[in-house]
């Protein structure tokens, strides 16, 4: 199973707005709705941010939010903020009880 | 509060072994699959391996299957992950984390522990 593409990096300026993609295809981010996304700050272990693809889990500020299209997922991460500089992981059940995590995406507050 | 410490990294040669350990406390760890996902330096996140809660399933990655042999211990809040046959490739990071229902999320991680295969 490949990894989920996502873009290597993206950048805004505190206050602004970043949306990172996550593609993959049919038998995976398009066949199921098990699409979650996780952060992970250096040296750190990675922290859920979404599930079901559009799910906060309590405690992670409204300003995440994710959705699909297709076989494409998206997280938006709304009025960016110093913290919020991070590497950024998407994740997908890809039937057959396997799963496949995204390339990765390093976000830059400017 | 969920708390999963990973143990059991280190040095280890091509073709050796090595047991990792995960013990979990905060919850019933006896309700839960629990998973083991590696991240090799500098780079992304992959999958390893998924135990269900009563072990009468695993399921692997196939770039460990035959080599990983994943299990736990209930009554220890234990979980393992038995790797042989180790390969360069193999050096990463592993963190087991609980699945929150399969096949869904990874909705708590541990710290992580290192291993290196190296001759």
């Amino acid at each position: 199973q490949s990894a989920l593409t996502q873009p290597p990096s993206a950048s805004g300026s505190p206050g602004q707005s970043v949306t990172i993609s996550c593609t993959g295809t049919s038998s995976d981010i398009g066949g199921y709705n098990y699409v979650s996304w996780y952060q992970q700050h250096p040296g750190k272990a990675p922290k859920l941010l979404i599930y079901e693809v559009s799910k906060r889990p309590s405690g992670v500020p409204d300003r995440f939010s994710g959705s699909k299209s297709v076989n494409t997922a998206s997280l938006t991460v709304s009025g960016l903020q110093a913290e919020d500089e991070a590497d950024y992981y998407c994740s997908s059940y890809a039937g057959s009880n396997d799963f496949v995590f995204g390339t990765g995406t390093k976000v830059t507050v400017l | 509060q969920v708390h999963l410490v990973d143990s059991g990294g280190g040095l280890v040669k091509p073709g050796g072994s090595l047991r990792l350990s995960c013990v979990a406390s905060g919850f019933i760890f006896s309700d839960y699959y629990m998973s083991w996902i590696r991240q090799a330096p500098g780079k992304g996140l992959e999958w390893v391996s998924c135990i269900s809660s009563g072990s009468s399933n695993t399921y692997y990655a196939d770039s460990v299957k035959g080599r990983f042999s994943i299990s736990r211990d209930n009554a220890k809040n234990s979980l393992y992950l038995q790797m042989n046959s180790l390969r360069a490739e193999d050096t990463a990071v592993y963190y087991c984390a609980r699945v929150n229902q399969w096949p869904d999320y990874f909705n708590s991680w541990g710290q992580g522990t290192l291993v290196t295969v190296s001759s």
